[in-house]
C-alpha cells in the first residue's frame, strides 16, 4: 500500500525557514516524480512543486520560485521541502504527492496523497 | 502561467441528477493534459480524471471528461451521495501546474 507522511510543519515567524519532509513506501520510489501541493485553510488547492524521478526536471509555482527548495533523497525514500522567507500567505497544509504515471522522465500530476502537513506563519 | 477559470462557483443538484462541470483554460492545451480531482472535507484530494477524458484507476464509469483546447467538461451522470464533494482541475501543459479554483457540488 502507497503511504506518503508528511512531517516539519509547524508554527513559524515571517521572514524565518522551515524545512518539510515526507517519507514514502509501499512503492519503488525512484520510479515515480513526486509534488508538493498546498491548500490554505478553506481555500482551494495550489501546486507549489514538482521533481522528477531522476531530480533533473524541477519546477516551482511563481510564488515561492527563489524561497522554496524541492529536493528528494533516494537512500532515504524521502522528498523534502526547503521554505525560506516564509510569508503569512504561505499558511497552509502541505500535501506530499506521488505522481500518477511511473518511470516518466518528467513531472505530470498528482496522484496518491499523503495527509499533509501544516504550516502556519504568524507574529 | 495558464490559468483555469471553474464554473459554476457551487452547483445544487439532487442525488440521481447529472452534474456538469466546467473548466476553461487561459492557453490552449493542445495535448488535453487536463485533470480532474474530487475531494472531500478533511480528506486528501482524488485523481479522477487525466488526459481530459481517461479515468484514473479505480473511478467509477459515471465519472466523464470530454473537451480540448480551452474548454473542458466533467460530467457525472447519476450523483451518488458521496460524490458530494468539491471538485478541481489541473493543467499539465506547461509548467507552473495550475489548479482551478474549484467547483462545489452540493445537495440540493
Amino acid at each position: 500500500e502507497v503511504q506518503l507522511v508528511e512531517s516539519g510543519g509547524g508554527l513559524v515567524q515571517p521572514g524565518r525557514s522551515l524545512r518539510l519532509s515526507c517519507a514514502a513506501s509501499g512503492f519503488t520510489f525512484d520510479d515515480y516524480a513526486m509534488h508538493w501541493v498546498r491548500q490554505a485553510p478553506g481555500k482551494g488547492l495550489e501546486w507549489v512543486s514538482g521533481i522528477s524521478r531522476s531530480s533533473s526536471a524541477i519546477a516551482y509555482a511563481d510564488f515561492v520560485k527563489g524561497r522554496f527548495t524541492i529536493s528528494r533523497d533516494y537512500t532515504k525514500n524521502s522528498l523534502y521541502l526547503q521554505m525560506n522567507s516564509l510569508r503569512i500567505e504561505d499558511t497552509a497544509l502541505y500535501y506530499c504527492a506521488r505522481d500518477y504515471f511511473p518511470s516518466g522522465p518528467y513531472y505530470y500530476i498528482p496522484d496518491k496523497w499523503g495527509q499533509g502537513t501544516l504550516v502556519v506563519v504568524s507574529s | 502561467e495558464i490559468v483555469l477559470t471553474q464554473s459554476p462557483g457551487t452547483l445544487s443538484l439532487s442525488p440521481g441528477e447529472r452534474a456538469t462541470l466546467s473548466c476553461w483554460a487561459s492557453q490552449t492545451i493542445s495535448n488535453n493534459y487536463l485533470a480532474w480531482y474530487q475531494q472531500k472535507p478533511g480528506q486528501a484530494p482524488r485523481l479522477l480524471i487525466h488526459g481530459a477524458s481517461s479515468r484514473a484507476t479505480g473511478i467509477p464509469d459515471r465519472f466523464s471528461g470530454s473537451g480540448s483546447g480551452t474548454d473542458f467538461t466533467l460530467t457525472i451522470t447519476r450523483l451518488e451521495p458521496e460524490d458530494f464533494a468539491v471538485y478541481y482541475c489541473l493543467q499539465y501543459e506547461r509548467s507552473p501546474r495550475t489548479f482551478g479554483q474549484g467547483t462545489k457540488v452540493e445537495i440540493k
